[in-house]
């Protein structure tokens, strides 16, 4: 089963406009990732937030992660064209001190549509 | 420096046939781990190897095998192929274990008829 679970599904925005995706998932985690995939290729890192952060920003993106409620959130500020993808969180678990029984799982995706 | 590599990037093959796989890590990598992308289950985690060992594995059926050599290079292997093996499968590698940032190639799209 998926761990992270975004929302919305599909989203679709004039460009210029603001982004923002959610994230929820259900077991305590070390850290979550948010990346990018352009149209059915490879997945592109976009950032990482550790479990101990509440914010972090990168370029026009801004993601906030709330351990309380279990979500995260992804802002995209300014949006272009070229944002135009698929975005995923991604859920790292590491089950013990040493690391070597650890987890990273993916949720299903938003799909960001910019129209120019 | 060069990112990861896959190979084939398309293949079409007939159920019952095997598949063999090819990822070559960015440069200095040890760490790649396969995961297969299809629009009903999204992104699933099929293994990871480090220093040519299975250090972790999803819930893939046997038919599923890897391995690594010494240069970090991965293949995976899917044998007696099914209709529903039918996906994107991405290698990605980062430079440590763990739950770090992922490095993606651009996939291999199997299709199996």
């Amino acid at each position: 089963s998926q761990q992270g679970e975004e929302d919305p599904q599909a989203l679709s925005i004039q460009e210029g406009e603001n982004a923002t995706m959610n994230c929820s998932y259900k077991t305590s985690i070390n850290n979550l990732q948010w990346y990018r995939q352009n149209s059915g290729r490879g997945l592109v890192h976009l950032i990482l937030i550790r479990s101990n952060e509440r914010e972090k920003h990168s370029g026009r993106l801004r993601v906030t992660l709330d351990t309380s409620k279990k979500s995260s959130s992804l802002l995209i500020t300014a949006s272009r064209a070229a944002d135009t993808a698929s975005y995923f969180c991604a859920t790292g678990e590491q089950r013990n001190s040493g690391g070597s029984n650890y987890k990273l799982t993916f949720g299903k995706g938003t799909l960001l549509t910019v129209n120019p | 420096k060069a990112g990861v590599t896959q190979t084939p990037r398309y293949l079409i093959k007939t159920r019952g046939q095997q598949v063999t796989l090819s990822c070559s890590p960015i440069s200095g990598h040890r760490s790649v781990s396969w995961y297969q992308q299809t629009p009903g289950q999204g992104l699933q985690f099929l293994f990871e190897y480090f220093s040519e060992t299975q250090r972790n594995k999803g819930n893939f059926p046997g038919r599923f095998s890897g391995r690594q050599f010494s240069n970090s290079r991965s293949e995976m292997n899917v044998s007696t192929l099914e209709l529903g093996d039918s996906a994107l499968y991405l290698c990605a590698s980062s430079l440590f274990r763990g739950i770090g940032e992922q490095y993606f190639g651009p996939g291999t799209r199997l299709t199996v008829t």
